[in-house]
């Protein structure tokens, strides 16, 4: 089944122990996304990738690291993370970049920082 | 990249058709407008696209007028499952990197 997978799905810590939140397709896509969710600010880009070892900043990149050494894994990496990290995270993926490709999105993962 | 300005919610009942409106002012030439649909507690999916005049899938229905600064997405005979925010997005498809979704539009369909 073609899909978006994201681990793990709901996700407790405490301020500046680093954590990684892992994305995965199995579609062969070449654009890969991550986006945080938060109540009133809507759905607002974190990263993105157009291909193995190519990323670059979307609108919300700081205290966040992402890495592509492969075309299929997209992880999300925050180094040191604070209480204003917590929000609903989503990984995204299409054929390629630009408006007409559909974005596939994974389950979500949501992320509570104490 | 075209910013994009949505109403933040909308209520309606079942069965009715319901309009959605996107206002994007400042699109360009080669943008393009996409519409897509996001349950609570999951990912976006896409809906509808379009450059100008109209566009029908079996899912919606998509009017942008002629100087094409605003769009209007149509859902007809809407139902409890249409409840979602949907997002309108505009971008030129030979350079659009960067999704910018905003905070859509929040419908809230009643029995």
């Amino acid at each position: 089944e073609a899909q978006v997978t994201q681990n793990p799905r709901y996700l407790i810590t405490v301020t500046g122990k680093k954590l990684t939140v892992t994305c995965s397709q199995n579609m062969n896509h070449e654009y890969m996304s991550w986006y945080r969710q938060d109540p009133g600010l809507g759905l607002r880009q974190i990263y993105y990738s157009m291909n193995v070892e190519v990323t670059d900043k979307g609108d919300v990149p700081e205290g966040y690291k992402v890495s592509r050494k492969e075309k299929r894994n997209f992880p999300l990496i925050l180094e040191s993370p604070s209480p204003n990290q917590t929000s609903l995270y989503f990984c995204a993926s299409s054929p390629g970049t630009g408006i007409f490709e559909t974005q596939y999105f994974g389950p979500g993962t949501r992320l509570l920082v104490l | 990249l075209a910013k994009t300005t949505q109403p933040i919610s909308m209520d309606s009942y079942e069965g009715q058709e319901v309009n959605i409106t996107c206002s994007h002012n400042n699109i360009a030439t080669n943008d393009y407008i996409t519409w897509y649909q996001q349950f609570p507690s999951q990912g976006p999916r896409f809906i509808i696209q379009g450059y100008k005049t109209k566009v029908t899938n079996e899912v919606a229905s998509l009017f942008i007028p002629a100087d094409r600064k605003s769009s209007t997405l149509s859902l007809p005979r809407v139902s409890l499952s249409d409840t979602a925010v949907y997002y309108c997005l505009v971008g030129d498809p030979y350079n659009f990197n960067k999704f910018y979704f905003g905070s859509g539009t929040k419908l809230n369909v009643k029995p």
